[in-house]
């Protein structure tokens, strides 16, 4: 079946450091990849997308490329934020059935 | 504004009630979602239904149930085969043609076990 492993977290970084978020998955076919970003007692948000493989997702300064060869979707920011701390999840969708997850991935940035 | 919507924000259970989360959706999508999120564990699908009238379980399904009469509305409900509910459920969305699209999110519900 499908599977998403991403990097356990708590994650701390200084604010303008810079971020990397590994997310490597296992899937048949073409799946498309997703990164989903959490707030404190809220829903999911959708960060970014890719589609196919080479294409690179990007949205508020995140920024994600799709490599087939590698099966990974690391999530980068070049200057992270106070306001980016939040949880932030990997998925994959490889057909009608819904999303599948990664364990999602603390991220805390100290001002 | 079009989107999804849960209710209650909160919800409290004895043991051995059944209980009721809202799920309702104005953005005209085929497909729906219920997930679990609990610390530690991402989120896992419990149900997930592809169009009215239609529905299947998903990996943790056990003590759940769920019905879909409306395109707009996908209730979940938790009953008192479900042995350890305290969690943060959440229901999502999506356009069912171009099956590998994103789905959206609502706010969740929090259900704890007093």
């Amino acid at each position: 079946g499908n599977s998403v492993t991403q990097m356990e977290g708590p994650v701390t970084l200084s604010e303008e450091a810079f971020l990397t978020i590994n997310c490597t998955y296992t899937a048949t076919g073409y799946p498309s990849l997703f990164w989903y970003v959490q707030y404190p007692g809220e829903g999911l948000q959708l960060l970014l997308k890719a589609t196919k493989a080479d294409d690179k997702g990007s949205n508020k300064g995140f920024e994600a490329t799709y490599r087939k060869e590698t099966t990974s979707f690391h999530l980068e920011k070049g200057s992270v934020q106070v306001s980016d701390s939040a949880v932030y999840f990997c998925a994959l969708r490889g057909g009608a059935d819904g999303l599948t997850f990664g364990k999602g991935t603390h991220l805390i940035i100290q001002p | 504004d079009g989107g999804i919507t849960q209710s209650p924000k909160y919800l409290f259970r004895k043991e051995g009630q059944n209980v009721t989360l809202s799920c309702e959706q104005n953005l005209n999508h085929d497909a729906m979602y219920w997930y679990r999120q609990d610390p530690g564990q991402g989120l896992r699908l419990i149900y997930y239904s592809q169009i009215v009238n239609d529905f299947q379980k998903g990996d943790i399904a056990e003590g759940y149930s769920v019905s879909r009469e409306k395109k707009e509305s996908f209730p979940l409900t938790v009953t008192s085969a479900q042995k350890n509910p305290t969690a943060f459920y959440l229901c999502a969305s999506s356009i069912q043609e171009g099956a590998r699209t994103e789905a959206f999110f609502g706010q969740g519900t929090r259900l704890t076990v007093v």
